[in-house]
């Protein structure tokens, strides 16, 4: 079946960096974009960015853009998603999550990974 | 981009049908008719419940619909069951995309 495993929990200091990682099984990997969403404590989800497992070709969330990287290893149809200078408002689940290419809904989501930003 | 605005909370009994709104712009959901939901129990990964503004996954029940008007989706939960409690979130493609802050749907 379709899945999405998403690599476990980080604690960073604020300014580190953090590299999350979110292996696919179950489709064509390269057929397919992965977008990644997080979710700050109690609240709701917040779209980061989307990457095409195809091509590379990225979009990110405005608020992010210089913070964050997205990019894919085929060989292992892994996603990745590194976030720099991270602030205590970072804290947060971070999932993954499979979009199809001529679609625009995510589908399915890895478990998530909370990365706790804390001095 | 701003998020798409949904009440905090619904509630319904058992049986009945609620209705969760998800009122964007005409940037965003009035322009495209890609708004999704997704339900997340907590401690859970958000799931996939409609598409395009009214399309099912497989293995969803057909209690769940969607529609649109304007700029306004709307998700709608008929038969109320245990189970659907839950929180609900909306999503628009807006090039690119916006969520809605999240609705707590608790049966009563």
């Amino acid at each position: 079946q379709v899945q999405l495993v998403q690599s476990g929990a980080e604690v960073k200091k604020p300014g580190a960096s953090v590299k999350v990682s979110c292996k696919a099984s179950g489709y064509t990997f390269t057929s397919y974009g992965i977008s990644w969403v997080r979710q700050a404590p109690g609240q709701g989800l917040e779209w980061m960015g989307w990457i095409s497992a195809y091509n590379g070709n990225t979009n990110y969330a405005q608020k992010l853009q210089g913070r964050v990287t997205m990019t894919t290893d085929t060989s292992t149809s892994t996603a990745y998603m590194e976030l720099r200078s991270l602030r205590s408002d970072d804290t947060a689940v971070y999932y993954c999550a499979r979009v199809v290419v001529a679609g625009f809904w995510f589908d399915p989501w890895g478990q998530g990974t909370l990365v706790t930003v804390s001095s | 981009q701003s998020a798409l605005t949904q009440p905090a909370s619904v509630s319904g009994s058992p049986g009945q049908s609620i209705t969760i709104s998800c009122t964007g712009t005409s940037s965003d959901v009035g322009s495209y008719n890609l708004v999704s939901w997704y339900q997340q129990h907590p401690g859970k990964a958000p799931k996939l419940m409609i598409y395009e503004v009214s399309k099912r996954p497989s293995g969803v029940s057909n209690r769940f619909s969607g529609s649109k008007s304007g700029n306004t989706a709307s998700l709608t939960i008929s038969g109320l069951q245990a189970e659907d409690e839950a929180d609900y979130y909306c999503c628009s493609y807006a090039a690119p995309w916006v969520f809605g802050g999240g609705t707590k749907l608790t049966v009563l």
